[in-house]
């Protein structure tokens, strides 16, 4: 089955520098690739996803690269902000099976 | 906001007792799946339903059983609590056709303690 491995498990960066997080997938069907946000007894949220089909996705601050050679694939945050600070996920899925989640990021962005 | 909805909020229970964890999905999704985040963890998939039926299942025993009803609401049930079956629970509904799946959205979740 797949086995999505994230790094690094904490990441400390200065309010308005770069946060780059990666993530490794075993399965090279997987086809479906989201980013969660987690914040403190709340339930993950979706801040950005890409296909396949693509190798880049922006959305205003917040990027994903993903590299189906390598199996791998990377969340961007540039112009980070204190509100930022929260734990990332990173998932895989091959088409409608369940999504196999790495173990997470804690983002710490220091004002 | 996602559209999910989960209670309870949070819940206690002793060891070897029964508990009922209930989601509403968003509107117009027919699949709802469940997952444990365990502290410090990602989720970890439980099973999923799709249109009444559960048509996958991770590595948890038969203890874990869900249902879900016309509607697209669903419950996890769990027997025979253990200790470490102390928790965050999150059910994630989504829409499903064939190969075609949407983009899954998750509920604030159920945190469940053990004693």
């Amino acid at each position: 089955g797949e086995n999505v491995e994230q790094h690094p498990s904490t990441l400390s960066v200065q309010e308005g520098d770069s946060a780059v997080i990666k993530c490794t997938y075993s399965d090279s069907a997987s086809n479906y690739f989201p980013w969660y946000k987690q914040e403190l007894g709340k339930g993950p949220q979706l801040i950005i996803d890409i296909r396949s089909n693509v190798g880049e996705k922006k959305d205003q601050r917040i990027a994903v690269t993903l590299n189906k050679t390598a199996k791998h694939f990377s969340l961007h945050i540039t112009e980070t902000q204190p509100e930022d600070s929260a734990v990332y996920f990173c998932a895989a899925r091959e088409g409608n099976t369940p999504l196999v989640f790495g173990k997470g990021t804690r983002l710490s962005v220091i004002a | 906001e996602t559209g999910v909805t989960q209670s309870p909020t949070h819940l206690i229970k002793t060891r070897g007792q029964q508990v009922t964890l209930r989601c509403s999905s968003q509107s117009g999704h027919n699949t709802v799946s469940w997952y444990q985040q365990a502290l410090g963890q990602g989720p970890q998939f439980i099973f999923q339903y799709y249109r009444e039926e559960e048509n996958g299942r991770g590595n948890f025993p038969p203890r874990f059983s869900g249902l879900q009803f016309p509607n697209y609401s669903s419950e996890l049930n769990v027997n025979a609590l253990e200790l470490d079956d102390s928790a965050l629970y999150l059910c994630a509904s989504v829409y499903s056709e064939g190969l075609v799946t949407d983009t899954q959205y998750f509920g604030p979740g159920t945190r469940l303690t053990v004693l």
